[in-house]
Parts: structure tokens; C-alpha cells; sequence
């Protein structure tokens, strides 16, 4: 069965610093899909990254970056020189490539707090 | 261009009574979402759709839910007889293509509360 597991329920930080979002994953299929999604306080999620299972180079986004590691089934989101605006809940997800439906299983999400 | 919309933002019920929810999709994707989020369960996918497929409908917690997608663009979710653990907001989903890669592209939701 699929599975996501985001560990940390909340994170607080002060600005300027770097925090690493963990999401670990479990699915039996070798062809499947990761995205990481912003929830910020006005309630809609904004789509943030996609990654196939084949893919395993490391993205970097401006001051986001994702570590996706098959080995231990982790896709990790780093936020470096972190910002008040970047205070949200951050969800991971999963898509499976070979079932009948797209549908995306996510994690129960990381609160992110940036302190100013 | 538009994103997805959704009606109304926010419904209050009494319980028994049935309710209707909105989506529009963005113009040109074929495949539609249902998800809910509540904190108890966090996000949970309820139904999808694809062209004239057969929708999957093996997220609905049960036959109180349906939902339908006229023209292959607008779809209605239905909960008939609410009650209260249906309060939550209800999140619709739109996105390119059949191909499992391609994102979604979520709406502001319709927050639902059962009284």
C-alpha cells in the first residue's frame, strides 16, 4: 500500500536559517510520482515540485531545494535563507504510475513557522 | 489564465440536509479531483475523472457521496443526509493529462460545517 510520512508535525524557525522538510515514502511499485505542496494561510495548495521515481538528481529552485533518495525512500524539501513568507504547511505526496487512478496520497503535512 | 474555482467558499448545513459543491476546472484538463481536508484525516482523495472514463470512485467514504462531471468540464459533489463528521473543506483538483506525472492544480476549497 502507499504511504507518506511527513515525521515533523511542526517546525519553528528564525528567519535566515535553513530548515530541511523530511518525507519518507513506501510503495510497491518501481514507476511512481513525488510533489511536494504549499498550503499557506489563505487554504490553497500551490504545487510546488514533481519527481519520477527514474529521476533521482537533486532540484534546486532558487532558495528551495529537494534531495530525492530511492535507497531510503526519502524526498526531502530544503528551504535555505528561510523567509517570513515561507510560513506555511508543507505537504509531500505520492502518485502511483500503474494504478487505475491518479490520485495523490499525502503526508499529514510539516507547519512550517519562519519567526522574523 | 483561470485557475480552478470553486462554489460557494463556504457552506453551513444542519444535519440531514443534502448539499451540493462546485468545481470549475481549469479550461483544457481532462482529468478532475475530490479530495477533503479535515483535521482528523488530513488530505483524502474521494473521486476522479477522466474524459469519458469511467470515474474512480474508491475514495467515497460512503453512498451518501456522489459526484458527477457534465460536458467533461464542471463537476458536482454531492452529500446527501450530512452529517456532522462530513464537516471539512473540500478541495477539487484539475490536471493536463491521463499521465499519472502530470500535477494537479488545486482550488480554494469549500469549507463545509454540519451543524
Amino acid at each position: 500500500a502507499q504511504k507518506v510520512t511527513q515525521a515533523q508535525t511542526e517546525i519553528s524557525v528564525v528567519e535566515k536559517e535553513d530548515v530541511t522538510l523530511d518525507c519518507v515514502y513506501e510503495t510497491r511499485d518501481t514507476t511512481y510520482y513525488l510533489f511536494w505542496y504549499k498550503q499557506p494561510p489563505s487554504g490553497e495548495l500551490v504545487f510546488l515540485i514533481r519527481r519520477n521515481s527514474f529521476d533521482e538528481q537533486n532540484e534546486i529552485s532558487g532558495r528551495y531545494s529537494w534531495n530525492f533518495q530511492k535507497s531510503t525512500s526519502s524526498f526531502n524539501f530544503t528551504i535555505t535563507a528561510s523567509q517570513v513568507v515561507d510560513s506555511a504547511v508543507y505537504f509531500c505526496a505520492l502518485s502511483e504510475a500503474l494504478r487505475g487512478a491518479q490520485k495523490l496520497v499525502f503526508g499529514q503535512g510539516t507547519r512550517l513557522t519562519i519567526n522574523p | 489564465g483561470a485557475g480552478v474555482s470553486q462554489s460557494p467558499s463556504n457552506k453551513v448545513t444542519e444535519k440531514g440536509k443534502d448539499v451540493e459543491l462546485r468545481c470549475d476546472p481549469i479550461s483544457g484538463h481532462t482529468a478532475l479531483y475530490w479530495y477533503r481536508q479535515s483535521l482528523g484525516q488530513g488530505l483524502e482523495f474521494l473521486i476522479y475523472f477522466q474524459g469519458n472514463s469511467a470515474p474512480d470512485k474508491s475514495g467515497l467514504p460512503s453512498d451518501r457521496f456522489s459526484a458527477e462531471r457534465t460536458g467533461g468540464s464542471v463537476s458536482t459533489l454531492t452529500i446527501q443526509r450530512t452529517q456532522q463528521e462530513d464537516s471539512a473543506v473540500y478541495l477539487c483538483a484539475s490536471s493536463l493529462a491521463r499521465d499519472r506525472g502530470y500535477e494537479q492544480y488545486f482550488g480554494p476549497g469549500t469549507r463545509l460545517t454540519v451543524t
